[in-house]
């Protein structure tokens, strides 16, 4: 059974950087897309960022974009999220999901990792 | 950028009826739809692909139909651990897109 584990999150000042991890199990990580996905307090879910198998594709929300940079380690079955000039509106729960299946369909889910902006 | 519409923001269903939720995308996205479930303080759980396809693990008592622009997820035979949010996902282009959600409640 694929499982993903997020770390990293925390409180963090705005306008501060921080990086979130995610440690993935499956042995087919070196091929299978991974996204970002998070779900502010009382809101509903937000796709932040997917990165393909080989890096050599990434989208992101508007959002973020310029701002946020996705990453991946095949060797080591992480991916990150490194997540500058945090605002306010960036406090979230940040799910880190792996698509094992064709597409971006996101069949394997991490618990998350809390995320807060604040002064 | 692909809107998905979930019309009704809460479903007041008994356990044992069926639930029938729906979710419109502001253009076609083919067949390329998702449904997760999400129940509080969990993490979303894939429940059907493809529009149609169930996931892995999934009860028969939950299924997908539609294409294009309209699609629905149809629990059957409520059970109580059904009562949960459930939002639908196209993933037919960039940036990926959420509905806005659907709480399934017990009536």
């Amino acid at each position: 059974q694929a499982q993903v584990v997020e770390s990293g999150g925390g409180v963090v000042q705005p306008g501060k950087s921080l990086r979130l991890s995610c440690a993935a199990s499956a042995i087919s990580f070196s091929v299978d897309p991974m996204h970002w996905v998070r779900q502010a307090p009382g809101k509903g879910l937000e796709w932040v960022a997917s990165i393909s198998y080989d890096v050599s594709d990434t989208h992101y929300a508007d959002s973020v974009k310029g701002r946020f940079t996705i990453s991946r380690d095949n060797s080591n079955k992480t991916l990150y999220l490194e997540m500058n000039s945090l605002r306010l509106e960036d406090t979230a729960i940040y799910y880190c999901a792996e698509a094992t299946l064709a597409g971006p369909i996101l069949d394997v889910w991490g618990k998350g990792t809390t995320v807060t902006v604040s002064s | 950028e692909i809107v998905m519409t979930q019309s009704a923001a809460t479903l007041s269903v008994s356990p044992g009826e069926r639930a029938t939720l729906s979710c419109r995308a502001s253009q076609s996205v083919g067949n390329n739809l998702a449904w997760y479930q999400q129940k509080p303080g969990q993490a979303p759980r894939l429940l059907i692909y493809a529009a149609s396809s169930r996931a892995t693990g999934i009860p028969t008592r939950f299924s997908g139909s539609g294409s294009g622009t309209e699609f629905t997820l149809t629990i059957n035979n409520l059970q109580s651990e059904d009562f949960a949010f459930y939002y639908c996902q196209q993933y037919n282009g960039w940036p990926l897109t959420f509905g806005g959600g659907a709480r399934v409640e017990n009536k």
